[in-house]
């Protein structure tokens, strides 16, 4: 089935530094990718989504472009802050016939941001 | 922003028990799902609801799991006699129709 491997953490940066998060996928078909985020405390947030090969998700500042030929999905921030600390979660949407769909995840990847 | 509610935060429960977990989705959304995740571990497909009906659900769902919605704005997982690996963080989610889902903050079950 479709797999979603994420970069293992924790990830501990400074305020300011450049952050990536790699993530790589399998899917048999054409899923859309997403990254969601998980601050202390509040349920997942959709971060920012991509829908078909090179195309760039962005919002807050983060971005990641859906690479069809590396099936990968990297989130970047060039300038973190304290408040980005949080999970982030690489997913990738399925489609199974009618209305079924879901998303399938990685494991999460804990940011700490140090001011 | 509209937000999925989770109740309660954290559960304890003794192995054999039932316990239900209790979501309340965003209101004008359609479709509902539980996710768990346990420690270290992804994030878990367990089931998804629509149109009053189990649509799909994991190798993980079996006969000790169960979904309702008993009155049109909960919606609540069941899981019939515990056991020890049931624990993780379970999360509700809905969405209207679209891609996004809205997660609700989770509810950490630990099993004794």
């Amino acid at each position: 089935g479709d797999s979603v491997t994420q970069m293992e953490g924790p990830v501990t940066l400074s305020e300011e530094a450049f952050l990536t998060i790699n993530c790589t996928y399998t899917a048999t078909g054409y899923p859309s990718l997403f990254w969601y985020v998980q601050y202390p405390g509040e349920g997942l947030q959709l971060l920012l989504k991509a829908t078909k090969a090179d195309d760039k998700g962005s919002n807050k500042g983060f971005e990641a472009t859906y690479r069809k030929e590396t099936t990968s999905f990297h989130l970047e921030k060039g300038s973190v802050q304290v408040s980005d600390s949080a999970v982030y979660f690489c997913a990738l949407s399925e489609r199974s016939g009618g209305s079924n769909y879901k998303l399938t995840f990685g494991k999460g990847t804990l940011l700490t941001v140090n001011p | 922003e509209p937000e999925v509610t989770q109740t309660p935060s954290h559960q304890v429960t003794q192995m054999g028990q039932e316990v239900i977990l209790r979501c309340v989705p965003i209101s004008n959304h359609l479709y509902f799902y539980w996710y768990r995740q346990i420690l270290g571990q992804k994030v878990e497909f367990l089931v998804s609801f629509y149109n009053n009906e189990i649509s799909e659900k994991s190798e993980i769902f079996d006969d000790q799991f169960s979904v309702e919605r008993p009155d049109g704005s909960n919606f609540t997982l069941k899981i019939r006699s515990t056991k020890l690996e049931d624990s993780a963080m379970y999360f509700c989610a809905s969405r209207q129709g679209g891609e996004k889902l809205f997660f609700g903050s989770g509810t950490q079950l630990s099993v004794l």
